[in-house]
């Protein structure tokens, strides 16, 4: 199965509007991390956002919010008052354990598109 | 503060030979990962390391080994070249041992390397 499952594969959005991108995870640890990462064109990730497991409230960082619902073990991107420069592929990405090896899984991505 | 960087940029290589891929880690930072992302796929966790010592290493085989040196700079050796092994090769930095919180990671621009 896989651990980290981004069913979008292009997401289309209206310049200024909001969108959500969505990433199912699974994992048995009580213990873990999600992020969300921004990769243009040019190919270098650029962290958005945090969410710890034991964290109550969802992460924001500026334009970014993580609707993280841990019950249905979802962590949805939500990025407001779309730019232009929001045009790239958009990974999630899921750290488990808190202890010992780190071994990071990454998602296939959402291609995201902002149009005038 | 200086970035990540990584050298070469741009490689060629064909089946069977070595490689050596270069990267220098954000300024204050001891911890270094390396990703394999293959064309429309997300990024797969090849190794960490944490002052000199492997951290943990993902589903890759011996023939992908590192080294991380006192200044903290890293290499990936790929021995045996296969054409699989065609990706975007990009390194993180980050500070921590990466094993809790949030460790947000800084991102290189990547290595391509085409395997013929």
């Amino acid at each position: 199965a896989q651990k980290i499952t981004q069913t979008q594969p292009g997401m289309f959005v209206q310049e200024k509007e909001a969108v959500t991108l969505d990433c199912t995870y699974d994992t048995s640890d009580q213990s873990y991390g999600l992020f969300w990462y921004k990769q243009p064109s040019s190919g270098e990730m650029i962290f958005l956002i945090y969410q710890g497991s034991y964290d109550e409230q969802n992460a924001t960082e500026g334009r970014y919010s993580l609707n993280f619902q841990k019950a249905r073990k979802s962590a949805n991107l939500v990025i407001s008052a779309s730019q232009l420069g929001d045009s790239a592929m958009y990974f999630c990405a899921m750290r488990e354990g808190s202890g010992g090896s780190y071994i990071p899984t990454f998602g296939r991505g959402t291609s995201l598109i902002v149009h005038p | 503060e200086t970035g990540v960087t990584q050298s070469p940029t741009h490689l060629i290589k064909t089946r069977g030979q070595q490689v050596t891929l270069r990267c220098s880690s954000q300024s204050g930072h001891n911890t270094v990962s390396w990703y394999q992302q293959a064309l429309g796929q997300g990024p797969q966790f090849i190794f960490q390391y944490y002052r000199e010592e492997e951290n943990g290493r993902g589903n890759f085989p011996p023939r992908f080994s590192g080294l991380q040196f006192p200044n903290y700079s890293s290499e990936l050796n790929v021995n045996a070249l296969e054409l699989d092994d065609s990706a975007l090769y990009l390194c993180a930095s980050s500070l921590a041992e990466g094993t809790s919180g949030k460790d947000e990671q800084f991102f290189g621009p990547g290595t391509r390397l085409t395997v013929l």
